[in-house]
């Protein structure tokens, strides 16, 4: 089945440490985003990659990294300078071309708790 | 820079009410426009979108959009709601380049 895979569903860290979510794709997007959803906030986007070993910080990218080395993974850390890092973290991906830019399809989401 | 704006944050109607939801985007281009649905305890899944066209577009379920571009509004519209159309709903937009931007959600409420 095609789709996107979150990893880890649910996660714990320590107030200091730096975390990575996982993110795959087999339905060979263009295209792939991380973003944060917080009661009342909506989606704000943190970072998206239009490209291999290419991506641009979106509204909120301030104490994240990304990488994208392959077309399928985009991994997103969270890294001990983000203030606010308990949330739930949503992986998307477009075909991010042409007409089609903007039909995203999400992953199931994973949620970071910090302690 | 671009931004979403809707209007309505909490909406609670009885079944068979009709249902509009407001969304205004600010972009001075071309843009795409997207309404998203969150059922609970699901993932986020497309409700419909405009891309170009008839500004009047239908997605699934029964709910349809209507792009106004001198008013730089898309609002969602249902003629009657179910029960099962409790749910988040977010409005989208991109324009430039794949940059896409969410507003921040109405949670809709259908009372049985």
């Amino acid at each position: 089945d095609g789709g996107i895979t979150q990893s880890p569903k649910y996660l714990f860290r320590k107030e200091g440490q730096n975390v990575t979510l996982s993110c795959e794709q087999n339905l060979n997007h263009d295209a792939m985003y991380w973003y944060r959803q917080d009661p009342g906030q909506g989606l704000r986007l943190i970072y998206y990659s239009q490209i291999v070993n290419d991506f641009q910080k979106g509204d909120i990218a301030e104490g994240y990294s990304v990488s994208r080395e392959k077309k399928e993974s985009f991994p997103l850390t969270v890294t001990s300078a983000q203030k606010n890092p308990t949330a739930f973290y949503l992986c998307a991906s477009s075909i991010g071309q042409g007409a089609n830019t903007g039909e995203l399809f999400f992953g199931e989401g994973s949620r970071l708790t910090v302690l | 820079a671009q931004s979403v704006s809707q209007h309505n944050h909490h909406v609670i109607l009885s079944e068979a009410a009709s249902l509009e939801l407001g969304c205004n985007y600010s972009y001075g281009g071309t843009v795409n426009l997207f309404w998203y649905v969150q059922y609970p305890g699901q993932h986020l899944q497309l409700l419909l979108k405009y891309f170009s066209g008839d500004p009047l577009v239908k997605g699934i379920k029964g709910f349809e959009a209507e792009f106004i571009k001198s008013k730089f509004s898309f609002n969602l519209r249902k003629p009657s709601v179910q029960w099962s159309d409790t749910a988040e709903y977010f409005c989208a937009v991109t324009g430039h380049a794949a940059k896409i931007i969410f507003g921040k959600g109405t949670r809709l409420h259908i009372l049985p």
